[in-house]
């Protein structure tokens, strides 16, 4: 079965502009979570949806940084005034139920904020 | 103080030996543990959970110690295709990865 997607892959922006992240969990997954990952770094925790609502939203660094998942299935991450220290590799990743299952990830969105 | 720290490697080893990773974390009231292993530009995959009794998977062996806050991962017999970046996570209703631990095997 299809697995996690992420787009776009790679997304090139200017500082100050605007940027959204998409996500497809995998379908029946009522879990579903965003990470950034720095150059060297582990993933680093953003967000955790169940279902529609924000269930921990503590990783978020600021309030330039906004996720949705309106349905319950498709989440977007939304970066407002991107600054240079935004560039990183966002994941997602969705799993059955909650934290103790499985998370299975996507090959995340390379963003890169010149 | 980060909550879960690991050595940074890079472990070369050649093929066939038996690396051993280890991991500290931080918080006592941690609820499950896992090594997730990373290709290089591809994402996490978990590898296995890890369990107070210690659990085997084939080459893979994994130990948890509660009391010292500390877990491990045994690599025997290492092949050409271990060679990624091994993650140590920890849940705590969210979960939490180290820096990873970045193991490279040669001929």
């Amino acid at each position: 079965g299809a697995g996690v997607s992420q787009t776009p892959s790679n997304k090139v922006t200017e500082k100050g502009k605007y940027v959204e992240l998409r996500c497809d969990p995998i379908s029946g997954h009522t879990a579903l979570y965003w990470y950034r990952q720095s150059l060297g770094q582990g993933p680093e925790f953003l967000i955790y949806f169940q279902g529609t609502g924000a269930a921990d939203d503590s990783g978020l660094p600021n309030d330039r940084f906004f996720a949705v998942r309106p349905e319950g299935s498709v989440s977007t991450l939304k970066i407002q005034r991107t600054e240079r220290g935004d560039s990183a590799v966002y994941l997602c990743a969705s799993s059955l139920i909650g934290t103790g299952n499985e998370q299975f990830f996507g090959p995340g969105t390379r963003l890169t904020v010149l | 103080r980060k909550e879960v720290e690991q050595d940074p490697g890079p472990f070369n080893v050649p093929e066939g030996a038996t690396v051993a990773f280890n991991c500290t974390y931080s918080n006592s009231a941690s609820q499950s543990f896992f090594w997730y292993r990373q290709d290089c530009r591809k994402e996490p995959k978990l590898l296995m959970s890890v369990y107070s009794s210690g659990n085997e998977d084939g080459r893979f062996t994994a130990q948890l110690n509660r009391a010292s806050q500390y877990i491990s991962l045994l690599i025997r017999d290492s092949k050409l295709s271990d060679s990624a970046t091994y993650l140590c996570v920890v849940n705590t209703d969210k979960l939490i990865f180290g820096t990873g631990t970045r193991l490279q095997v040669f001929p």
